[in-house]
């Protein structure tokens, strides 16, 4: 079985630019979620979808953060423009969901890194 | 806002040595689950925990699960360098926020042969 999916790897761009991470989770699983991950430190939650409806977007900057899953699949999450604080790790997970204890599964995550 | 905090924050150990890994919270957690991961991976899933006094062993790793269920151990015995790596720990919500997970900071674990 395949695992969740992550494109692209690494990501350099200049402040100011937009940038884009895509995310194909497991087959089957309803929840996915998009998290920022600091070095050394633990993943934040930027936004929880289940199936195509964002459920839990509080910690998303929506001023220049965006996101979608427009077919419940997968799910693509943009910012712009970029700032040189958005230097991190962008990770995606997703879980089966209801009916399970929030076990999630992570893809390897898009290291950012904004000039 | 429920927060998860992890001790020590960096842990350097001999090959053979024994170490432990705590979480801590003031709140109390429907599941816990520690996280491995390792450089340029993401977190990969080791063990969940449900029940309060649960003690659950993975070979040489042993995970308890607080009787209140607001905390948290991870205990590796005779650890090996294969065991590097950042663990984390992440407590489940239930309720309204059912589906979400706090982690914890992480424990940096190096094991030097």
């Amino acid at each position: 079985e395949a695992g969740v999916v992550q494109s692209p790897r690494y990501k350099i761009i200049e402040k100011k630019q937009p940038v884009a991470f895509w995310c194909n989770p497991i087959s089957g699983h309803n929840t996915l979620y998009w998290y920022l991950q600091n070095l050394g430190q633990g993943p934040e939650l930027l936004i929880r979808y289940e199936n195509e409806e964002a459920v839990d977007d509080s910690q998303l900057p929506k001023d220049r953060f965006s996101a979608e899953r427009l077919k419940g699949v997968d799910s693509t999450l943009k910012i712009q423009p970029a700032e040189l604080g958005d230097s991190a790790v962008y990770l995606c997970a997703s879980s089966l969901g209801a009916g399970t204890y929030n076990e999630q599964f992570f893809g390897p995550g898009t290291r950012l890194t904004v000039l | 806002t429920q927060l998860l905090e992890q001790s020590p924050q960096f842990l350097s150990i001999q090959e053979g040595e024994n170490l432990t890994v705590y979480c801590n919270s003031s709140s109390v957690f429907s599941s816990l689950q520690w996280y491995r991961q390792e450089p340029g991976e993401g977190p990969v899933l080791l063990v969940t925990v449900v029940t309060g006094g649960e003690v659950k062993k993975l070979k040489r790793l042993t995970f308890q699960f607080g009787d209140a269920r607001k905390d948290s151990s991870l205990h590796i015995t005779a650890a090996q360098p294969g065991d590097t790596g950042l663990y984390l720990c992440a407590g489940g919500a239930g309720g309204t926020s059912y589906g979400k997970l706090t982690f914890g900071q992480g424990t940096i674990l190096t094991v030097h042969p």
